[in-house]
């Protein structure tokens, strides 16, 4: 069966520091990949989405970035967080748009 | 803004009394989904149902799309407690195959 993991579950990390929030997928191949974001108690923003190895389509200009160095990992970064950054992050996957399967998501925190 | 709207944005009922959130959306879609989220966690995937029906059921949950008004209902039967959490459609727009938009999403809490 698929299954999807993400980590960290939460971070507190200071204005102007890196991120890196990592996504994996098992138990399918060449899916596609999505990162959101949620601000407390609001929908879902789609922040990044891929559909193969290297392909990253941005949806929304911002201080993040996306990576997919595998096909089934899907990184998102930062080189300088902002307080703006701060939320909670979501990574998914599905076959195509059939139902997305949705990790347990990150909680950020910039301070 | 190209995101679904649904309404209400928060609903409070009690145990064994129904539960019906709505949702609207902008364009055309392949299909509408509906999900679950509680508190601090992902979303669930709960029911699909394609541009070409009306009414589809799951359970107790039963969803109703109207294409002409682009408009879609989810209806939670004999609520339970264990319900209570966050709905959000999602629309699969003919114009990009490759995204779902989500709704702003409906708070539901059943008191036991």
């Amino acid at each position: 069966s698929q299954t999807i993991h993400q980590w960290p579950a939460t971070l507190v990390q200071p204005v102007g520091s890196p991120l890196s929030l990592e996504c994996t997928v098992e138990g399918t191949s060449n899916p596609n990949l999505y990162w959101y974001r949620q601000a407390a108690g609001r929908g879902l923003q789609l922040l990044f989405y891929s559909v193969g190895i290297g392909q990253i389509s941005s949806e929304v200009p911002q201080n993040l970035s996306a990576s997919r160095p595998q096909d089934r990992q899907f990184i998102l970064s930062s080189k300088k967080l902002l307080l703006s950054d701060s939320g909670f992050y979501l990574c998914a996957w599905s076959p195509g748009n059939y139902g997305y399967t949705f990790g347990s998501g990150t909680r950020l925190t910039v301070v | 803004s190209q995101q679904g709207e649904e309404d209400p944005q928060a609903l409070s009922i009690q145990e064994g009394e129904n539960a019906t959130m709505n949702c609207s959306y902008k364009t055309s879609i392949n299909n509408l989904q509906w999900y679950r989220q509680n508190s601090g966690r992902g979303l669930v995937h709960l029911i699909l149902i394609r541009s070409n029906e009306r009414e589809k059921h799951s359970g107790r949950l039963r969803v109703t799309l109207d294409t002409s008004k682009k408009s879609s209902s989810l209806l939670i039967t004999a609520s339970r407690a264990a319900d209570t959490a966050s709905y959000f459609c999602a629309t699969d727009p003919i114009y990009n195959t490759d995204k779902l938009i989500f709704g702003t999403g409906t708070r539901l809490q059943v008191f036991p």
